[in-house]
């Protein structure tokens, strides 16, 4: 079946750190990939997403890109903000399987002044 | 505001209590998603709507949990019989397609004592 795996956390940076949070997946047919992001208290929320092999998803100064080849899909920031602690959830809808959305165990980003 | 509630937000219960939980989508979101997450972990999938049907409850650990979306909008998912295992955050998300971004709400945390 489908799976993903995200390296475990907390990652602890000082702010403007780089930052990349590892995310490999298995799947049996064509997958979206997705970031979500929760921030505390708060729901889930889309940071980025790609839909096809080399696609590259961006928001807010995150990116990630669709490998195919290494299937994965890892989290990029140049240079991470207190703002951006919060715990970050890859995730995977196989397009060509189950429609049923799978996540990984999620990576806790703790950002120092 | 326009996105995804829950309530109640927590929910204390003795175990053996039955307990219901309430989702509101997004309204005109014809897709929604019930996921149980425990403390550490990502979100499991538990069922999945589209309008009022029931298309997939392959998620629901026993047959304590029953959810139920009679008009197509507000959906409540059930759980009898509450043991301590019950115990995790219970997640809704609404989306206009299964394959489409997810928007989820903030959560019910059940304690179950």
């Amino acid at each position: 079946g489908d799976s993903v795996t995200q390296m475990e956390g907390p990652v602890t940076l000082s702010e403007e750190a780089f930052l990349i949070i590892n995310c490999t997946y298995t799947a049996t047919g064509y997958p979206s990939l997705f970031w979500y992001v929760q921030y505390p208290g708060e729901g889930l929320q889309l940071l980025l997403k790609a839909t096809k092999a080399d696609d590259k998803g961006s928001n807010k100064g995150f990116e990630a890109t669709y490998r195919k080849e290494t299937t994965s899909f890892h989290l990029e920031k140049g240079s991470v903000q207190v703002s951006d602690s919060a715990v970050y959830f890859c995730a995977l809808s196989d397009q060509g399987g189950s429609y049923i959305p799978t996540f990984g165990r999620g990576t806790s980003l703790i950002v120092h002044p | 505001g326009a996105g995804v509630s829950q309530s109640p937000r927590y929910k204390v219960a003795k175990r053996g209590q039955d307990v219901a939980l309430r989702c509101d989508p997004i309204s005109g979101h014809v897709s929604l998603f019930w996921y149980q997450q425990a403390l550490g972990q990502g979100p499991e999938f538990l069922t999945y709507f589209q309008n009022e049907a029931q298309l997939d409850k392959s998620g629901l650990p026993s047959d304590r949990f029953f959810a139920e979306r009679p008009e197509g909008s507000v959906s409540t998912l059930k759980i009898q019989r509450t043991q301590q295992e019950d115990s995790a955050v219970y997640l809704c998300a609404s989306t206009s397609g299964p394959l489409n971004e997810q928007f989820f709400g903030p959560g019910t945390r059940l304690t179950v004592l």
